[in-house]
C-alpha cells in the first residue's frame, strides 16, 4: 500500500531535549516535505526536499533542521524544542518536485513541548 | 486576505443537502487542488484542476475554476456524515526558481445526520 509513515505519533517531552520525527514514504517520490499545523494559522512549511542531498527551507524553519540522505526518509530534527514548537506535524511527498501536484500526507505527529 | 482563502469557515448541513465552500487566491496558478482533513488527522487529496480547465468532477465531488475571478468551489452533493471534515484548497504560487503550495486555512464542514 502506497503510503506515509510518521514516528511517532505522539510525543511530550522538555524544552531542550533533542528529538527527531521520522517519515518515510514507499512511492520512491522525490519531492518530500514538513508542514505544522496550528489553530489559526493553517499548515504552514518547515523544510522541503527536493531530492537525495538536496533540502532547503519553507517559511517557518526556525528551530529545526532536516536531512535527506535516502529518497525514501525526510526526518525532522528539533535539536532544543522549545514550548512554542508544540504542534501538529506532518510530512507529505509528491511525485513531482516542480509541478506542486497531489500531495501525499502522513497521519501526523501531535507534539507537546512542556 | 491570504491566497488560498476558504470561505465559510464552518459549515453545518443535514444528511443529503449539497455543501458548497469556496476558495480565492490572489496570484496566476497551474492548478488548484482540493484536500479533506478528518480530525486531527493527515490530508487526504480530493481533486486537482488545472489551470485551463473550468470543472472538474470526482464522485460526488463538482469543483469549478474561475481564473478570471480568480476563486475556486468545491460542492459536495448528497453529504453523508462521513463527510464531516475541514476541506482545504492549496493554489500553487511561484517561488524563486521553484515552485510552492500556499494554502488555506480551511472551511469545517459538520454534516448532521
Amino acid at each position: 500500500e502506497a503510503q506515509v509513515t510518521q514516528n511517532p505519533r505522539y510525543l511530550i517531552t522538555v524544552t531542550g531535549k533533542k528529538l527527531t520525527v521520522t517519515c518515510s514514504q514507499n512511492m520512491n517520490h522525490e519531492y518530500m516535505s514538513w508542514y505544522r499545523q496550528d489553530p489559526g494559522l493553517g499548515l504552514r512549511q518547515i523544510y522541503y526536499s527536493m531530492n537525495v542531498e538536496v533540502t532547503d527551507k519553507g517559511d517557518v524553519p526556525e528551530g529545526y533542521k532536516v536531512s535527506r540522505k535516502e529518497k525514501r526518509n525526510f526526518p525532522l530534527i528539533l535539536e532544543s524544542p522549545s514550548p512554542n514548537q508544540t504542534s501538529l506535524y506532518f510530512c507529505a511527498s509528491s511525485a513531482d518536485r516542480g509541478r506542486q501536484e497531489t500531495q501525499y500526507f502522513g497521519p501526523g505527529t501531535r507534539l507537546l513541548v512542556l | 486576505s491570504q491566497q488560498g482563502e476558504e470561505d465559510p469557515q464552518a459549515l453545518s448541513i443535514q444528511e443529503g443537502e449539497n455543501a458548497t465552500m469556496n476558495c480565492s487566491y490572489k496570484t496566476s496558478i497551474n492548478n488548484l487542488q482540493w484536500y479533506r482533513q478528518n480530525s486531527g488527522r493527515g490530508l487526504v487529496h480530493l481533486i486537482l484542476i488545472r489551470s485551463n480547465e473550468r470543472e472538474k468532477h470526482s464522485g460526488r465531488l463538482r469543483v469549478t475554476l474561475d481564473t478570471s475571478k480568480k476563486s475556486s468551489s468545491l460542492l459536495i452533493t448528497a453529504s453523508r456524515a462521513a463527510d464531516t471534515a475541514s476541506y482545504f484548497c492549496a493554489t500553487d504560487a511561484k517561488a524563486g526558481n521553484n515552485r510552492k503550495l500556499i494554502w488555506g486555512l480551511g472551511t469545517s464542514l459538520a454534516v448532521n445526520p
